[in-house]
């Protein structure tokens, strides 16, 4: 099976903190995604990724950086975390011409 | 309006029984509808994908398609306790990136 794992169940961090967020998959996957998901919302993107050092910009990517310096790993970034940054964060990759979506395990972070 | 939408629920029925999950999308060139479970505090899981319109089945498990109408559902035989979690809808939204665009979710809760 696909395994995408996110290295932090739960993060609790102060306001104004840099935060990262780690995702590996073991599948040698191109395409890796960050959604956050909050109650009533749903799942939104913030940022994904087709290759090695290429990103691009989701539907909310403000406050947020990526980096995936190797194809396995796509790190997801908080400048300077604020308490509306509090959510669950979720990975998922997907090979090409597949579309079925593996998800991490999801991190629930709280910003205090 | 929303590109993906469902109803929130709570969906109430007795084990045995039939649920119906339902979904809408705004997007008429969409091509790829999936349907996702997801537990409570868990992250989704992929449970149908559906391509073509008509139905598709897979155990207990059926998903519809019908893109004149726009809509999408799932329906669930032989519902059990376990089934009980919230059903996202999710529509493909970018096939050149795969980038999936989800409904908020309909609970479903299943009494023994």
């Amino acid at each position: 099976d696909v395994k995408v794992t996110q290295s932090s169940r739960y993060l609790v961090k102060r306001t104004g903190e840099k935060v990262f967020l780690e995702c590996v998959q073991d599948m040698d996957h191109e395409n890796m995604f960050w959604y956050r998901q909050d109650p009533g919302l749903g799942l939104r993107l913030i940022y994904f990724s087709y290759d090695v050092k290429m990103k691009e910009k989701g539907d909310i990517p403000e406050g947020y950086s990526v980096s995936r310096e190797k194809k396995e790993r796509f790190s997801l970034i908080l400048e300077s975390a604020s308490t509306n940054q509090t959510s669950m964060y979720l990975c998922a990759s997907i090979s090409r011409g597949n579309y079925g979506y593996t998800f991490g395990s999801g991190t629930r972070l709280t910003v205090v | 309006q929303k590109e993906v939408e469902q109803n929130s629920g709570p969906l109430s029925v007795p084990e045995g029984a039939i649920a119906s999950l339902n979904c809408t999308y705004s997007d008429r060139v969409s091509q790829s509808f999936f349907w996702y479970r997801q537990y409570s505090g868990k992250s989704p899981e992929l449970i149908m994908s559906i391509y073509s319109n008509g139905d598709k089945e897979d155990g207990r498990f059926t998903a519809q398609l019908n893109k004149a109408s726009q809509y999408v559902s799932l329906l669930i035989r032989d519902s059990q306790p376990s089934d009980s979690a919230t059903y996202l809808c999710a529509v493909i939204q970018d096939t050149g990136f795969q980038k999936l665009v989800f409904g908020t979710g309909t609970r479903l809760l299943v009494s023994p």
